[in-house]
This record gives C-alpha cells, structure tokens and sequence, in this order.
C-alpha cells in the first residue's frame, strides 16, 4: 500500500534562511510524488511533482525535491525562505490507477522575521 | 488561470439532513475527485469520477455518499444523513489526464467547510 509519512509537523525557519521539509514514501511500485502547499483559507496547491524523470524535481517559488529511492525520500528544500512562504505543506503520493491522492499529515512552516 | 471553484465555502446543518456539495471544475478537464480533511487530521480520498462513472472510491464513501455530473460544469457530492462525523474540509480536485499522463496535475477547490451539529 502506498503512504507517506512527513517527519515534522512544525518547522520554524527565520526569513532568508534555508527551508527543509522531510518526507519519506512507501510504494509497492515506481511512485509519483507530489508536494502541495495549502495557504490559509486557500485551496491545495501543486508546488511540484516527481513521475520517474528527473530526480531532481524543480517547482514554483523556488522550491526543489529530490528523489532518493534508496532512502525512500523525497525532502523538500528551499534555499533563501522568505515570509510568503508560512504555510502548510503536504507530501502526496499517488494512491492507485485512477489518479487519487494519498496525502501526508502536513508540516506547517513558520517564517520569522 | 482557470481555476476550480466550490460552494458554498461553508455549510451547517443539523445531523440526519441531507447536504449536497458543489463544485465546478476546470472547463475542460476529464477526471474529477473529492477528499475530505477532518479538523487536525490528513487529507483523505473519498472518490474519482471519470466517463459519468464512479472509478475508484475509498472505504470512507459509504452508501451514504454519492456523486453526480448533472451537466456539463457542475460536479457535486451528497451526503444522504449527515453525521457528526461527517464534519470536515471537503475539496473538490479535477484534472485533465488520468496518471500516466505527462502534464498530469490535480487542481484543488478552496473547499467546503461542513459543520453537523
């Protein structure tokens, strides 16, 4: 069964420092992964998104992820976070054929002056 | 940017009512889903609709749940009697490929909130 599992549920970073948000996935089978960033009162948002090309995967705003299938991971960094960037993100990976979406708990980032 | 739009933002209604959820997806896409997220909890897969049919559904959409493209805009979901533990974030998502597609992207709804008292 496909899950993930994000290790931080808070993470304080101060504004122009760098940002790094862990996720590691369990898939019985070559995962796509995704990273969606949800502002408050806002929708879901994709900020990337891995699909067995590149490992190394460049999103919006900034942010990269790298696929490390050895380590099960797909971390999220950011090197400069500015305060736009306090939200809550969530690491997702494909549940099944049909497209549906497993998230996971959400790491909510803090950005201090 | 199209953008994938749901009302209302927030509903209340008392436990055993009927609620219908709504949601317009992007114009031209083809695959369309719902989650749901309770308070503090993850983000949760309900269903996905594909071709007028239901294609794949979780453990959570019981006979209480069902879904409907009425037209050729509007995608809702209905919660039969509503309970207390129907309370929660409902987002609607559409895309326009299934997975295997290249450019495959789900677009999110701002969500409804739904509160059964």
């Amino acid at each position: 069964a496909q899950s993930v599992t994000q290790l931080d549920s808070h993470v304080s970073v101060s504004e122009g420092t760098p940002v790094l948000l862990r996720c590691n996935y369990s898939s019985s089978y070559s995962p796509s992964l995704f990273w969606y960033v949800q502002h408050p009162n806002k929708g879901l948002q994709l900020l990337l998104k891995y699909t067995s090309a590149a490992t190394l995967v460049k999103g919006i705003n900034g942010f990269e992820a790298e696929f490390k299938k050895s380590e099960t991971s797909f971390h999220l960094t950011k090197p400069s976070a500015h305060m736009s960037d306090a939200a809550e993100y969530f690491c997702v990976v494909n549940g099944g054929s049909q497209g549906n979406l497993i998230f996971g708990k959400g790491t909510k980032l803090s950005v201090k002056p | 940017e199209p953008e994938v739009t749901q009302t209302p933002s927030h509903q209340v209604t008392q436990m055993g009512q009927e609620v219908i959820l709504r949601c317009v997806p992007i114009s031209n896409h083809l695959y369309f889903y719902w989650y749901r997220q309770i308070l503090g909890q993850k983000v949760e897969f309900l269903v996905s609709f594909y071709n007028n049919e239901i294609s794949e559904k979780s453990e959570i959409f019981d006979d209480q749940f069902s879904v409907e493209r009425p037209d050729g805009s509007n995608f809702t979901l209905k919660i039969r009697s509503t309970k207390l533990e129907d309370s929660a974030m409902y987002f609607c998502a559409s895309t326009l490929e299934g997975l295997a597609g290249g450019t495959y992207e789900q677009y999110f709804g701002p969500g409804t909130r739904l509160t059964v008292t």
